[in-house]
């Protein structure tokens, strides 16, 4: 079967720095995708890696170790807005995720 | 271009009940999938259908059936719906060959 783990919360102030962090455990793993979802609305896309490194997509950037089984999303300079729940999710060659129970971010004034 | 939208956006059944909820995406993508939120929980695959003319049980399909009626629309049916389906139900869909899955507003099913 497959797993994945991340915190269930993370506080931080504007401005501030945020890193969520993801294992997993998997077969078939193809790649790992973040969605963020804010309270009663669908999940989004933020982000993929396939291979091992860092993915930049604006304030948000992306990390893949495969060897490791370990990914991170990381927010830079914190908005209000991004106060929302991030999930990872494990995709296989099919497109099929399998996503995590997501961290909730707060941020705070 | 309305992406993926779903149909009801909210629907009370009582046990026993059955509906179809309605997905339809306009972006010419080839796979669509189902999912079901619980509170507090991620997104848990139901069904897919990697491309029009297939369809593929995912983690929770016990208690639904799917429909890929052609290329843009993918059905969600409870034949008999139970109190442990109450959930948010997410359509998404995906062009094959990129990552990003595009999901739809989300049907809100209370099952009394």
């Amino acid at each position: 079967g497959q797993s994945l783990e991340q915190p269930s919360e993370v506080t931080a102030v504007e401005g501030a720095i945020v890193q969520i962090n993801c294992t997993y455990q998997t077969s078939g793993f193809y790649g790992l995708s973040w969605y963020q979802q804010h309270d009663g609305g669908a999940p989004t896309f933020l982000s993929y890696n396939a291979l091992d490194g860092l993915e930049e997509t604006g304030r948000f950037s992306s990390f893949l170790s495969r060897s490791d089984s370990y990914g991170y999303l990381l927010l830079q300079e914190l908005q209000m807005k991004d106060s929302a729940s991030y999930f990872c999710a494990v995709a296989d060659s099919w497109g099929k995720l399998q996503f995590g129970a997501g961290t909730q971010v707060v941020v705070t004034p | 271009n309305a992406g993926v939208t779903q149909t009801p956006k909210f629907q009370v059944l009582k046990t026993g009940q059955s509906m179809t909820l309605q997905c339809a995406q306009d972006m010419n993508h080839n796979s669509m999938y189902w999912y079901r939120q619980d509170p507090g929980m991620g997104l848990r695959l139901i069904y897919y259908s990697a491309s029009e003319g297939t369809t593929d049980k995912g983690e929770v399909p016990n208690g639904y059936n799917v429909s890929r009626l052609n290329k843009r629309e993918f059905s969600l049916r409870l034949e008999s719906a139970a109190p442990s389906q109450t959930s948010v139900y997410f359509c998404a869909s995906r062009l094959q060959g990129l990552e990003t899955q595009y999901f739809g507003p989300g049907t809100r099913l209370l099952v009394l």
